[in-house]
């Protein structure tokens, strides 16, 4: 069974800090690595997408990527009250049609 | 506006009725995705489609039917069968499945069914 793992948190930041989200995975044939935000009661977004190995930055998020030691990162730069939301992390699998979703880890930023 | 769908936002329903949830995409993406979500979990994959007129089950297929006469339009049916219904639902597209499309969501419909 192909898991994916996530601290379900709260997890509570003060704002202006760097929030620091993690992902890891069971399976190494994972390709491509998904966080999604989630506000409560609203759908998921896409924030970032990442495929290889290391750092991806886009505006205040960071993705990071080790399929080494199978883990996914998101960083959030200058934290917002708006970043408060439950992020999921997502992953597929080359050859596998479906993502695999964590269970999201719940971010409060404090003004 | 290219996006996702989905209709009704809510919707109420008593046991033993059967329900059919809307998707609608005009993003051309050839597939996809209905997932359900329910409190502290996350979201499991209901059924997918990569083409028209061809779909397959996901991992909580038992309870739940799909259609997919046309491109845009992937239909969801809860039917009595489903033994816990009341959850959200999302719909989602992708370009294509599998790595390394990204999957987009719909604004979901939240079906409460007593």
């Amino acid at each position: 069974q192909k898991e994916v793992e996530q601290n379900s948190g709260p997890l509570s930041v003060p704002e202006g800090a760097i929030a620091s989200l993690n992902c890891t995975y069971s399976d190494r044939g994972s390709q491509s690595f998904f966080w999604y935000r989630q506000y409560s009661g609203k759908s998921p977004e896409l924030i970032m997408s990442i495929y290889s190995n290391g750092d991806k930055e886009d505006g205040r998020f960071t993705a990071q990527l080790n399929k080494a030691s199978q883990y996914v990162s998101l960083l959030i730069r200058d934290s917002q009250p708006s970043d408060s939301a439950t992020y999921l992390c997502a992953v597929n699998y080359l050859g596998n049609e479906k993502l695999t979703f964590g269970t999201g880890t719940r971010l409060t930023i404090i003004p | 506006d290219g996006g996702i769908t989905q209709s009704p936002k809510y919707l109420f329903r008593k046991e033993g009725q059967n329900v059919t949830l809307s998707c609608e995409q005009n993003l051309n993406h050839d597939a996809m995705y209905w997932y359900r979500q329910d409190p502290g979990q996350g979201l499991r994959l209901i059924y997918y489609s990569q083409i028209v007129n061809d779909f397959q089950k996901g991992d909580i297929a038992e309870g739940y039917s799909v259609s997919r006469e046309k491109k845009e339009s992937f239909p969801l049916t809860v039917t009595s069968a489903q033994k816990n219904p009341t959850a959200f639902y999302l719909c989602a597209s992708s370009i294509g499945t599998g790595a390394p499309y990204e999957q987009y969501f719909g604004p979901g419909t939240r079906l409460t069914v007593t």
